[in-house]
């Protein structure tokens, strides 16, 4: 069983920099083809893709955020982490990280997707 | 942000048969990309409805089905019930951004 959890603070300050963690079980980063992403959700919004990392690591950015983003691999730990810096009013969302599942040839999509975790960004 | 248009509600009476559009352009449905589908219940994380614009993943009904043309993609549910009542958003690749991007969201009411 695929499982995905996502975990870091709930309330950053303007400015500051958010780290979150996403611990996985039931695959491994190490495995040819396996991915894991992140995508936010503001309040009342669509999903917005963020990062996305490859067992090789190969990485990926939402090309509007990529000058704040970095995501990383410990894949000892099973586990993604996701670096946002100079945090927003606007950052507000909630974060889920999600395995990317691909068939070749075919375009990526997200399955599972973790609980989620909402991140306020307020002073 | 979003490249990828969805009409911002459907509704329809039980039993019945909706539609759900999904607008793209060129660099994305148009360039051959395939359109997933998700469904999200108020606060929970989306789930993966059809993927590779047809195919329903293991479990989910067969009243949920999902095409795909040109620069547009559908999704259909037939025989409508209360439990389908969610957000449905759809997801595709896109060539121009460099990335992945998800349609505007659409609340199906019944």
């Amino acid at each position: 069983q695929v499982t995905l959890k996502e975990s870091g603070p709930t309330l950053v300050r303007p400015t500051q920099t958010l780290t979150l963690t996403c611990t996985f079980s039931g695959f491994s980063l190490t495995t040819r083809g396996v991915g894991v992403g992140w995508i936010r959700q503001a309040p009342g919004k669509a999903p917005e893709w963020l990062a996305l990392i490859y067992w090789d690591n190969d990485k990926r950015y939402n090309p509007f955020l990529k000058d704040r983003l970095t995501i990383a691999k410990d894949t000892s730990k099973n586990q993604v982490v996701l670096t946002m810096t100079n945090l927003d009013l606007v950052d507000t969302a909630t974060y889920f990280c999600a395995r990317r599942s691909v068939v070749v040839g075919a375009t990526d999509w997200f399955d599972p997707w973790g609980q989620g975790i909402l991140v306020t960004v307020s002073s | 942000q979003s490249v990828l248009t969805q009409p911002p509600s459907v509704a329809g009476a039980p039993g019945q048969r909706i539609t759900i559009s999904c607008t793209g352009s060129s660099s994305n449905l148009g360039a051959g990309f395939d359109v997933h589908w998700y469904q999200q219940f108020p606060g929970v994380a989306p789930k993966l409805l059809i993927y590779g614009n047809t195919n329903r993943p293991s479990g989910v009904p067969d009243r949920f089905s999902g095409s795909k043309s040109g620069t547009s993609a559908s999704l259909a549910i037939t025989g409508l019930q209360a439990e389908d009542e969610a957000d449905y958003y759809c997801q595709t690749y896109d060539s121009s951004l460099r990335g992945y991007v998800f349609g505007t969201g659409t609340k199906v009411t019944v």
